[in-house]
């Protein structure tokens, strides 16, 4: 298993402001990922990131709005950018150990985000 | 595109029922997997069912993998009140060579003492 930080645990931000989500792993892990959860619902895949490489973002999300970054294998940053209050939501980390298509996903506690 | 689809949204039970919940996808999967998010938490992972018709126990929960590896279930016998949360499977797309997990919108289980 894996230890997984978040930073911070929540924030209340201004509309059209940045905010910079920080998810720390204790052990080296392939997969990163990064998802939002509305309250009462899913997760929703955001994007994966990929160390050393431009993360991979799914249908409807952009880098524009939520540039990430990958360093090394047990850190990751998901910006989101120019907020609304649409963008208020829980943000998710998750780590998996493998590559491969059978490996379960760790996750962070989560980042409460509130935009005003 | 991959649909993961889950029943019912919301199970409410008196202490000692069972429940029961299911999952179903538009395409064949890879494997299934299941967690469990307690109010206020974050998702942790269950277990994974990799084989068709596979059947896994873990004390009084149990999980199933359809034979086309299109459905599964997790039924929980004589719930306690320690089973509040929501469940949630997720699948992996047989064609997906990333660990992309395709989750179901959960099932939100409350347990009446």
């Amino acid at each position: 298993s894996a230890v997984i930080s978040q930073k911070p645990s929540r924030d209340i931000c201004q509309r059209g402001t940045s905010l910079t989500i920080q998810c720390q792993v204790d052990s080296q892990v392939t997969m990163m990922f990064w998802y939002r959860q509305q309250p009462g619902q899913s997760l929703t895949l955001i994007a994966t990131a990929n160390q050393g490489s431009e993360a991979t973002y799914e249908s409807g999300f952009v880098i524009d709005k939520f540039p990430i970054s990958r360093p090394n294998l047990t850190f990751s940053t998901l910006t989101v950018s120019n907020m609304s209050p649409e963008d208020s939501s829980i943000y998710l980390c998750s780590v998996a150990f493998g590559q491969g298509r059978d490996n379960e996903q760790f996750f962070g506690p989560g980042t409460r985000l509130t935009v005003l | 595109g991959q649909q993961v689809m889950q029943i019912p949204q919301y199970q409410h039970v008196q202490e000692g029922e069972d429940f029961t919940t299911y999952c179903n996808s538009s395409t064949t999967l890879s494997n299934i997997q299941w967690y469990k998010q307690r109010p206020g938490g974050h998702p942790v992972f269950l277990i994974q069912l990799v084989k068709s018709g596979e059947v896994k126990k873990q004390k009084r929960l149990t999980f199933q993998f359809g034979e086309a590896k299109k459905n599964s279930s997790l039924h929980i016998t004589a719930t306690q009140t320690t089973d509040v949360g929501t469940y949630f499977c997720a699948g992996t797309d047989r064609g997906s060579t990333l660990g992309r997990l395709y989750f179901g919108r959960g099932t939100q289980l409350t347990v009446w003492p």
